[in-house]
């Protein structure tokens, strides 16, 4: 069965203080690794999407980084509007499911 | 560029009556997902459907039902509605069922009173 393990579930920083997000996985084959955002009240926001060990992706202060068995989503000199929940997700080769397993998300705030 | 559309937004209804809600996926998007969350809870797969046809079934109650339409837009039917129903529900969208991300909708609010 696949799973997915985000740490830590809630993360205060300061404005400008550097910090990631892990999101570890177990699963048979690896399809994809997603990454995205959400507010309170609102959809899920795609931010990345990872296939292999070693392959890395930035938008703006994000990057998401991929080993064989966990992420990480770097946030660098974070404003307040980064606060938000950010799940990650695993989509599986095993079995005959195509839907992604989420984590539990963590919890960021940024203060001013 | 285009998302994933939703309607209602919101909907306040009372016990057993029933509910309909529309997803409409990002064009040329051919699966659509279906998503229960509660306070502070992760999305909980209910149901998935790729080129008309259900793919994967989630926790979804025998009340509710679903489908895609020709269009590739799908509607989630739940009857006999409960208190246990108040939730967020989102729709996303994806390109296929392989290793594409899903996009997804504003989510429709549900009161149940």
């Amino acid at each position: 069965e696949d799973q997915v393990t985000q740490s830590p579930e809630a993360l205060r920083l300061q404005e400008g203080e550097s910090s990631s997000l892990n999101c570890s996985y177990t699963v048979s084959g690896l399809r994809g690794l997603f990454w995205y955002r959400q507010d309170p009240g609102k959809g899920p926001e795609f931010l990345f999407t990872l296939y292999s060990a070693g392959e890395e992706k930035e938008k703006e202060r994000l990057k998401a980084t991929l080993t064989k068995k966990e992420s990480f989503l770097h946030i660098t000199a974070p404003k307040p509007e980064d606060s938000a929940t950010y799940l990650c997700a695993v989509r599986s080769t095993s079995g005959g499911s195509y839907i992604p397993t989420f984590g539990r998300g963590t919890s960021l705030i940024v203060h001013p | 560029a285009a998302g994933v559309i939703q309607s209602p937004r919101h909907l306040i209804k009372e016990k057993r009556e029933t509910a309909t809600l529309k997803c409409y996926p990002i064009p040329r998007h051919d699966t659509v997902y279906w998503y229960q969350q509660g306070p502070g809870q992760d999305p909980q797969f209910l149901i998935s459907f790729y080129e008309k046809m259900q793919s994967d079934k989630g926790s979804i109650p025998d009340r509710f039902s679903a489908q895609q339409f020709s269009d590739y837009h799908s509607e989630l039917n739940m009857s006999s509605l409960e208190l246990g129903d108040s939730a967020l529900y989102f729709c996303a969208s994806s390109l296929g069922l392989g290793g594409e991300a899903q996009y997804f909708g504003p989510g429709t609010r549900l009161l149940v009173l």
